[in-house]
């Protein structure tokens, strides 16, 4: 069965902590997601990456950034947690199949910043 | 501009059908997905629509009107596992997603 894994279901942090969310898929895809999900809203991307590497801003990229050392592993950095980063953190794989960019997620993290 | 609405919250009863209706403007729109998330996991991909017309899977259904900016997704002889957020989300010819807020779904006996 394929998977998205991500490393923490639950975490809470202090104002100003830095936080490191990793995502690893086994599914050999190229691109990789960061989203967040807040009640009322739909997903907003955070950051994506098409390859080892590399690395795209999404909508909301402020006061996150992103690392792409292996193609499995995509992970999610806040350098100085704030209160408004408080959200469900999903991370996600796809793979382009006949045109249609088909997400696979993770369980998603949940992040609590005190 | 790039939009999604979707009802944000929908009751239906235990062995009906229901229809969650979405409405999208979407600047060089390439499709429209349907992915159901139970609370507290991860969404999953239900259906994938580009071309108009009716694509049935089992108990489920996916419409898609690009003349309308309009899709539904149809869920048949409804059942308790069925309550769950159901997601839809466009995209763009740069195979972006833009998503709505989800239709939270409450299946009563």
């Amino acid at each position: 069965d394929v998977k998205v894994t991500q490393s923490s279901r639950y975490l809470v942090k202090r104002t100003g902590e830095k936080v490191f969310l990793e995502c690893v898929q086994d599914m050999d895809h190229e691109n990789m997601f960061w989203y967040r999900q807040d009640p009322g809203l739909g997903l907003r991307l955070i950051y994506f990456s098409y390859d080892v590497k590399m690395k795209e801003k999404g909508d909301i990229p402020e006061g996150y950034s992103v690392s792409r050392e292996k193609k499995e592993r995509f992970s999610l950095i806040l350098e100085s947690a704030s209160t408004n980063q408080t959200s469900m953190y999903l991370c996600a794989s796809s793979l382009i199949i006949s045109g249609a960019n088909v997400l696979t997620f993770g369980a998603g993290s949940r992040l609590t910043v005190l | 501009g790039q939009n999604i609405d979707q009802p944000t919250e929908m009751t239906a009863t235990e062995g009906a059908i229901v229809q969650i209706n979405c409405t999208y403007q979407t600047s060089g729109f390439n499709g429209l997905f349907w992915y159901q998330q139970h609370a507290g996991e991860a969404p999953t991909f239900l259906s994938y629509n580009v071309l108009d017309g009716l694509e049935e899977k089992g108990r489920f259904s996916s419409f898609l009107s690009r003349s309308k900016g309009y899709s539904y997704l149809l869920l048949k002889e409804l059942q308790m596992k069925d309550s769950a957020s159901y997601l839809c989300a466009s995209m763009d010819s740069n195979y972006q997603l833009i998503w709505g807020a989800g239709t939270k779904l409450i299946i009563k006996p």
